[in-house]
């Protein structure tokens, strides 16, 4: 089966620069995504991006693809104590069928 | 407000007694989905449907039931629920758009 591997944490300054990374193995997934959640609550989508795209950018989010290493991050510019959060990669070959969720990166923002 | 809603929040239940989660959503998706959430294993599927009475298998089906008899609705049933299904579990929805699932905020679930 297809595996998503992240990273488990990350450590951040509030106002610096976060990065979350995600590698995936199927070069056939169509729809990448990237979901927040934080304590108690659901997964919320955050942005995702199509495969025949290389990046994207959302206000202080940016998605970049490599679809050659099949790598795919998450940028989030000023980081903020409400970032604090886990954040979850997850591919999909298809918009509404099976989601592939890496296992979460927890992210701490730190004063 | 658009919103997928699970009931119970929180359960706690002894091994072999049947139970049932429910899933309902207002806004018409016709794809639904159950995912549990387990530490260090992220959200693996368990369930999905892509309509009425349509329903197929995901990554971890054992000891599941779902039924899908009206669009809103998705229930899940442990018809004899063990400690290895404790877990935090997941309703989501999906009209089919590049905009994924929307999630309920999860169960709690756990079985002693």
């Amino acid at each position: 089966g297809e595996d998503v591997e992240q990273s488990l944490f990350l450590s951040v300054r509030e106002g610096d620069s976060s990065v979350i990374n995600c590698t995936y193995t199927d070069s056939s997934s169509t729809y990448l995504y990237w979901y927040k959640q934080e304590p108690g609550a659901g997964l919320q989508l955050l942005t995702y991006i199509f495969s025949n795209m290389d990046m994207k950018q959302d206000q202080r989010l940016t998605v970049l693809l490599n679809k050659k290493d099949k790598h795919l991050s998450l940028r989030i510019a000023d980081t903020q104590t409400g970032d604090s959060a886990i954040y979850f990669c997850a591919e999909s070959f298809d918009s509404w069928g099976k989601l592939q969720f890496g296992a979460g990166t927890q992210v701490v923002v730190t004063p | 407000e658009a919103q997928v809603t699970q009931n119970p929040r929180y359960l706690i239940t002894v091994t072999g007694k049947k139970l049932t989660v429910t899933c309902s959503q207002n806004m018409n998706h016709e794809y639904m989905s159950w995912y549990r959430q387990d530490p260090g294993l992220g959200l693996r599927q368990i369930y999905y449907s892509m309509n009425v009475e349509v329903t197929d298998k995901g990554d971890v089906p054992e000891g599941y039931k779902v039924s899908r008899k009206e669009k809103r609705n998705f229930p899940l049933i442990l018809e004899s629920p063990s400690p290895n299904q404790t877990s935090l579990y997941f309703c989501a929805s999906s009209t089919g758009s590049s905009y994924g699932y929307t999630f309920g905020s999860g169960t709690r679930l756990t079985v002693v």
